[in-house]
């Protein structure tokens, strides 16, 4: 089946201190894996995604790690500031069909200055 | 990157009536599109898959009557919920993609059902 399980559901962190949220999937096929953040009534904004060819990926103060034989990929954010408050959301491409995109329940993550 | 835009952003609409949401790929041409619901404080569910010139493929438990969706050119999709009723009042995002990868989101469109 389809499945994408996201932990955790909220995060408080302190300004300066890293994140990370991870998840799972459970479709061994699945070759790309985007990640969203969501703002308060606004569209989802991909911040950094993965194919299955590499391990590791990294944009300034984001980074995201992906281990294809576990089935799981996290986001880090290291640094992180006020302005990081936001919904995050990992996605995974599922094959087959029309290469959907299921959604994580979403990461809701608090930046405390 | 790719633009999508989406129309109205919002809509208040009374119980029993039909709502029409607009979704354009801008600069590009997108024969697939994906029309997603997503209720407060809750993910983004995946509707259905629109695809230009043939029906669209709904997702289990999505109503293909109640959530009509046409993708009568390249680049726009349309999504009518008809006979709506307040269970339907949601944001409804549509996106679309260049090619296998990155999905491009419209604004999004919140519906409310009095």
């Amino acid at each position: 089946g389809e499945n994408v399980e996201q932990h955790p559901s909220t995060l408080s962190v302190q300004e300066g201190d890293s994140a990370v949220i991870k998840c799972t999937y459970s479709d061994s096929a699945s070759n790309y894996f985007p990640w969203y953040k969501q703002e308060l009534g606004k569209r989802p904004q991909l911040i950094i995604d993965i194919r299955s060819n590499v391990g590791e990926k990294k944009d300034q103060r984001i980074a995201v790690t992906l281990n294809k034989t576990a089935k799981h990929f996290s986001l880090h954010i290291t640094e992180t500031q006020p302005e990081d408050s936001a919904v995050y959301f990992c996605a995974v491409m599922f094959s087959g069909g029309y290469n959907k995109l299921i959604f994580g329940a979403g990461t809701r993550l608090a930046v405390h200055p | 990157g790719a633009v999508v835009s989406q129309h109205p952003s919002r809509v208040i609409c009374k119980s029993g009536t039909s709502v029409k949401i607009e979704c354009r790929s801008l600069d590009f041409q997108a024969t697939t599109m994906f029309w997603y619901r997503q209720f407060p404080k809750q993910s983004l569910m995946l509707m259905a898959t629109s695809n230009e010139g043939s029906k669209a493929t709904y997702e289990q438990g999505v109503e293909k009557d109640k959530f009509l969706i046409n993708h009568a050119s390249l680049t726009l999709s349309t999504l009518t919920v008809t006979s709506a009723h307040p269970e339907d009042s949601s944001f409804y995002i549509c996106s679309a993609r260049l090619e296998v990868g990155e999905l491009f989101f419209g604004e999004g469109s919140r519906l409310t059902v009095l």
